[in-house]
């Protein structure tokens, strides 16, 4: 199964501050299709996860343009520019190139 | 407004089985697929499987091909999954989760927490 790295497991930050979060996939991510099936998810303390990144810079719908996704092949990254206090939880990368679907094991933002 | 909801939480004997349901509404459960995605805060997530309502067809990740079974009643517009030959590695929550087209999990249940304990 594809391994998804992420980094860093845990990201404090203060309001307003701008947070990556790389995640480094075990095989190339592109589709034989010319798509990248990278997403990210993002669950806060006791909710559902929530799709915030598809095909890796996608914005899901109603997601904050504060989120943004970049990368290519096995390297990515999503970016919070200016973070609020509604986006502390646990990211998730997600690819759904290769079979099984896997996750990353997370990246937990929390307050500084 | 799409919606998942699934079922209340659920204690079971190891070697028991038990079924989840996840009815939807908003929407008609044959026009995508759904998702189940299991959750341990100490593991992670987990994808177990997709099913087609509209014709039933069904994949399965390799580690859970013996352990789940994913139906649907689209009489009902309900999603189902049964897990079988329960241990403590089922104790839970599991999510259901609807496609959305490129193969995204555009929304999902509140999740149904599983706890197997003798």
């Amino acid at each position: 199964d594809v391994v998804l790295t992420q980094t860093p497991p845990t990201s404090s930050a203060t309001i307003g501050q701008s947070v990556s979060i790389s995640c480094r996939s075990s095989q190339s991510l592109l589709d034989s299709d010319g798509n990248t099936y990278l997403y990210w998810y993002l669950q806060r303390p006791s909710q559902s996860p929530q799709l915030l990144i598809y095909l890796v810079s996608k914005l899901g719908s109603g997601v904050p343009n504060r989120f943004s996704g970049s990368g290519s092949g096995t390297d990515f990254t999503l970016k919070i520019s200016g973070v609020e206090a509604e986006d502390l939880g646990v990211y998730y990368c997600v690819q759904g190139t290769h079979d099984p679907y896997t996750f990353g094991a997370g990246t937990k933002l929390e307050l500084k | 407004e799409v919606q998942l909801q699934q079922s209340g939480p659920e204690l079971r004997r190891p070697g028991s089985s038990v079924k989840l349901s996840c009815k939807a509404s908003g929407y008609s459960i044959t026009d995508y697929l759904m998702h189940w995605v299991k959750h341990r805060p100490e593991h992670g997530l987990e994808w177990i499987g997709w099913i087609d309502p509209e014709d039933g067809e069904t994949k399965y990740a390799q580690k859970f091909q013996s352990k789940a079974t994913l139906t649907a009643d689209t009489s009902s517009n309900t999603a189902y999954m049964q897990l079988s030959s329960l241990t403590s590695e089922d104790t839970a929550t599991y999510f259901c989760a609807r496609d959305e087209g490129y193969r995204r999990f555009a929304y999902w249940g509140q999740g149904t927490l599983v706890t197997v304990s003798s």
